[in-house]
């Protein structure tokens, strides 16, 4: 059974960055890649960045411009995003997802609310 | 960026009734799409992947079909579980979009 556990929500003051982790259970994070997406309120679904062995990191750029890194720490089957210079636009709830080969996301963590508020 | 477009935006349903949302490529994706169910305050869930492949526990009333730019959705018989938003995604290129979504409600 594979299970993504993400940590808790945070609040951060605009400039700031924010680190979240995405811990797998079920299989060997060192065989395989992790995918972030976002979900701002009330708002759809934004894909974020990749991070795999083979091909590493991944990022969208053209959204994030530089402030998005993505990590892995293959010892603890854990997988992180930090987001910095934070904004209140990234206000929203964040999600780790495990891809099959095609890159359909089979498996989701619970989600990660972040908030941007001065 | 391979943009996709999705509609119809919202459509209201009755349980039984059959219901089909289509989602458009900007450009050929082959049959790299896949397909989410989300309910409020829940992670999306895979129903379908590479265009017309039934993600293992997905109720057979899910299917798709489609492929290049034009795919499409179907649930044969709405039951009251699938009142959600459903997305289409394309895994071809990265970054790998996501449709606008087509949120399905009671009628």
């Amino acid at each position: 059974q594979v299970l993504l556990v993400q940590s808790g929500a945070e609040v951060k003051k605009p400039g700031a960055s924010v680190k979240v982790s995405c811990k797998v259970s079920g299989y060997t994070l060192f065989d395989f890649s992790m995918h972030w997406v976002r979900q701002g309120p009330g708002k759809g679904l934004e894909w974020m960045g990749s991070f795999g062995p083979e091909d590493g990191e991944t990022i969208n750029e053209k959204e994030f411009q530089g402030r998005l890194t993505l990590t892995a720490d293959t010892s603890t089957d854990t997988v992180y995003m930090q987001l910095s210079r934070l904004r209140s636009e990234d206000t929203a709830v964040y999600y780790c997802g495990s891809p099959r080969s095609d890159g359909s996301l089979e498996f989701w963590g619970q989600g990660t609310t972040v908030i941007v508020s001065s | 960026d391979f943009q996709l477009t999705q509609s119809p935006s919202s459509l209201s349903a009755s349980v039984g009734d059959r219901v089909a949302i289509t989602c458009r490529a900007s450009h050929s994706i082959s049959s790299y799409l896949n397909w989410y169910q989300q309910q409020p305050g829940k992670a999306p869930k895979l129903l379908i992947y590479a265009a017309s492949r039934l993600q293992s526990g997905v109720p057979s009333r899910f299917s798709g079909n489609g492929a290049g730019t034009d795919f499409t959705l179907t649930i044969s018989s709405l039951q009251p579980e699938d009142f959600a938003t459903y997305y289409c995604q394309q895994s071809y290129s990265v970054p790998f979009t996501f449709g606008p979504g087509t949120k399905v409600d009671v009628k």
